[in-house]
């Protein structure tokens, strides 16, 4: 299993370009999510979806977009990138929980980050 | 809303010293409590856990122990090694599968 895997690993854009991130993820896991990781920030929550076909917006959905076409990838979009936007993006995954095993954490799984830079 | 405040780094080490970071919350309800560990270049690995008041989560030589009365997760390991040097992060879990993560702490340790 490659587990969690992010493309690119590194970006430059400019002011009002436009990417998708990519992740990908082979363990069947029900969850996703969209971070990003700031200095002194600790990471914050873009966006995150519960299954194929719905996605959530987070802590900091402004300037994305995300879509979960397939049950294994989650793309995040800039539609115009901004400097405010340089950052490195995390995804993650998570099995869901069902039945007695709910109220156990089900651990979220991370992939090794996109670092952009929108100049 | 839901918040993490970690102790203020970076943090710099000799190899063996004892290891404190502390971490505090706020939350509705009982939240679950998490150490996450980010080694240079690579993405977050979980490190321990506790889903309780007065769990200890454990995992290589370091430990944490839930306080609901103080709203605390203090992360601690007895005798650091070079190899432990990364960012840690606390974080919460008080519904649904969303994390809270706290600002992350630097730790070094020197030979």
């Amino acid at each position: 299993n490659a587990g969690v895997t992010q493309t690119p690993k590194f970006r430059v854009l400019k002011t009002g370009q436009s990417m998708t991130l990519l992740c990908a993820q082979d363990m069947n896991h029900e969850y996703m999510y969209w971070y990003r990781q700031d200095p002194g920030m600790g990471l914050r929550l873009i966006h995150y979806s519960v299954g194929e076909g719905t996605t959530a917006k987070g802590e900091v959905p402004d300037g994305y977009n995300v879509s979960r076409l397939k049950k294994q990838n989650f793309l995040l979009g800039l539609e115009s990138a901004a400097p405010s936007q340089t950052s490195v993006y995390f995804c993650a995954s998570r099995p869901a929980g069902s039945g007695a095993t709910k109220r156990s954490y089900n651990e979220q799984f991370f992939g090794p980050g996109t670092r952009l830079t929108v100049l | 809303g839901d918040s993490v405040t970690q102790m203020e780094g970076p943090v710099t080490l000799s190899e063996e010293a004892f290891l404190t970071i502390n971490c505090t919350y706020t939350a509705t309800g009982y939240p679950s409590l998490f150490w996450y560990v980010q080694y240079p270049g690579e993405g977050l690995q979980l490190l321990l856990k506790a889903t309780k008041a007065d769990d200890k989560g454990s995992n290589k030589g370091f430990e944490a122990t839930y306080r609901k009365e103080t709203t605390s997760f203090h992360l601690e390991k007895g005798s650091v090694q070079v190899s432990d040097s990364a960012v840690y992060f606390c974080a919460l879990r008080a519904s649904g599968s969303r994390l809270t993560f706290g600002e992350g702490t630097q730790l070094t340790v020197n030979p």
